[in-house]
């Protein structure tokens, strides 16, 4: 059974770029969250998501940051105009319902680079 | 503003060496307290859920115990292979209970 897939697992984008990074949730787990890894900094939540609906996306930059999990396909994390603070490793999990047991399965990250 | 701080930030021990890392809390209703692993380059791996104070959990060389202000996770013997960055994070209740607040971590390292 595979794992929580994110990829790509490392990207360099110039200022100014877009970046998106794109998460597929283990088979059976409809709940998706991303959370923020910034250095010497733990991990900070940044959205919920179930399928086709944000939940909470109240860890998000108004600006700049969008998320969605459409029906088909993974969930993507979108990242406009970046800016070289929004280098981190960007972390998605997933669960098979609303975790009330805290027991979330990460992917290994994608680490987003701003030159 | 719910707060999670854990020490040491970073701890070296020898193979065999057991010690404590400490994980204390300041948030309003507590509804788990949770452990994970993290190796370089990868995501967190879950370990413990503590739900109550006086309430303890093992696996192999780790237990994790859970007071009204603080958890430890204790390691008896540790390997080299218990080498990582070991996370803790807290739950709180109500509408908004599914999402974790992290500590920045400790960096264990075992020497052989």
């Amino acid at each position: 059974n595979a794992g929580v897939m994110q990829n790509p697992r490392h990207l360099v984008r110039r200022r100014g770029q877009e970046a998106r990074l794109r998460c597929s949730p283990m088979k059976g787990h409809s709940h998706v969250y991303w959370y923020r890894q910034l250095p010497e900094e733990g991990l900070k939540f940044m959205v919920y998501l179930q399928k086709e609906n944000i939940i909470d996306e109240s860890g998000m930059p108004k600006e700049r940051f969008s998320a969605e999990f459409p029906k088909e396909g993974p969930s993507i994390l979108r990242i406009q105009q970046v800016v070289r603070g929004d280098s981190a490793a960007y972390f998605c999990a997933s669960s098979r319902t609303s975790t009330n047991t805290g027991e979330l399965f990460f992917g290994e990250g994608s680490r987003l680079t701003v030159l | 503003e719910d707060q999670v701080t854990q020490s040491p930030e970073a701890l070296r021990l020898q193979e065999g060496e057991s010690s404590s890392l400490n994980c204390s809390y300041t948030v309003s209703g507590l509804r788990g307290l949770f452990w994970y692993r993290q190796d370089p380059g990868k995501g967190p791996e879950f370990l413990f859920t503590l739900y109550s104070a006086g309430e303890e959990k093992e696996k192999e060389r780790l237990k994790a115990t859970l007071t009204k202000k603080e958890s430890f996770l204790h390691i008896t013997a540790p390997k080299p292979e218990d080498s990582a960055t070991y996370l803790c994070a807290v739950q709180v209740g109500g509408g908004s209970n599914y999402k974790l607040t992290f500590g920045k971590g400790t960096l264990l390292t075992v020497n052989p």
